[in-house]
């Protein structure tokens, strides 16, 4: 099964609220990444917070991470129609070589609703 | 733009066809990968490659063959495919840590 699953599969706010995902993996990891996908299009990499990190800021961004629970999230403030797609967690797994076993999640879909 | 390239943007082939996607890096990255994107499935890894070399083959079909000639260029050849393989496929590269993918290549099997 896949190593990151994020909840909630989609999700649905006015412009301006704030978004929230969750994404919980199986295995340790050396680090934990976000990336955005609009429609049809690639992924872009978004903030990656390290193993022995808790907290990570971007702009508007916020990434937390706890290894305990195996868990981390996403927290989109201030949400705009431009946030509109699919936001997918990626770990990368401890003990491979960085970067090279980078495993994604199914992803939540974000519909920002002006 | 990414610094990732991919060609063509959109592929129709049957099944009895050989096509073949091309990926470009000019961002001095030494490690590619093809992911592949279904609906309603998480992005899967096929291969990766650092230096040129092929160091993970996530159990990809031989009818999908990976080329790698050079740091900068990755191929995806594609013969005798099934329906089931049509998707969007993603090309991308990386420094070491995050990735940085392509607009990727749909591909559909006729």
């Amino acid at each position: 099964s896949q190593q990151g699953e994020e909840d909630p599969q989609a999700l649905s706010i006015q412009e301006g609220e704030n978004a929230t995902m969750n994404c919980s993996y199986k295995t340790s990891i050396n680090n934990l990444q976000w990336y955005r996908q609009n429609s049809g299009r690639g992924l872009v990499h978004l903030i990656l917070i390290r193993s022995n990190e808790r907290e990570k800021h971007s702009g508007r961004l916020r990434v937390t991470l706890d290894t305990s629970k195996k868990s981390s999230s996403l927290l989109i403030t201030a949400s705009r129609a431009a946030d509109t797609a699919s936001y997918f967690c990626a770990t990368d797994p401890f003990g491979q070589a960085a970067g090279n076993k980078l495993t994604f999640g199914g992803g939540t879909r974000v519909l920002v609703k002006p | 733009e990414t610094g990732v390239t991919q060609t063509p943007r959109h592929l129709v082939m049957g099944m009895t066809n050989k096509k073949s996607l091309k990926c470009e890096q000019h961002l001095g990255h030494n490690a590619m990968y093809w992911y592949k994107q279904s609906a309603k499935k998480p992005l899967e890894l096929m291969f990766v490659y650092n230096f040129k070399e092929q160091t993970e083959n996530n159990s990809v079909p031989s009818r999908f063959s990976p080329e790698c000639p050079n740091s900068s260029h990755l191929f995806l050849h594609l013969h005798t495919l099934q329906p089931e393989d049509s998707a969007l496929y993603l090309c991308a590269s990386s420094p070491g840590l995050t990735i940085y993918f392509g607009e990727g290549s749909w591909l559909t099997v006729v």
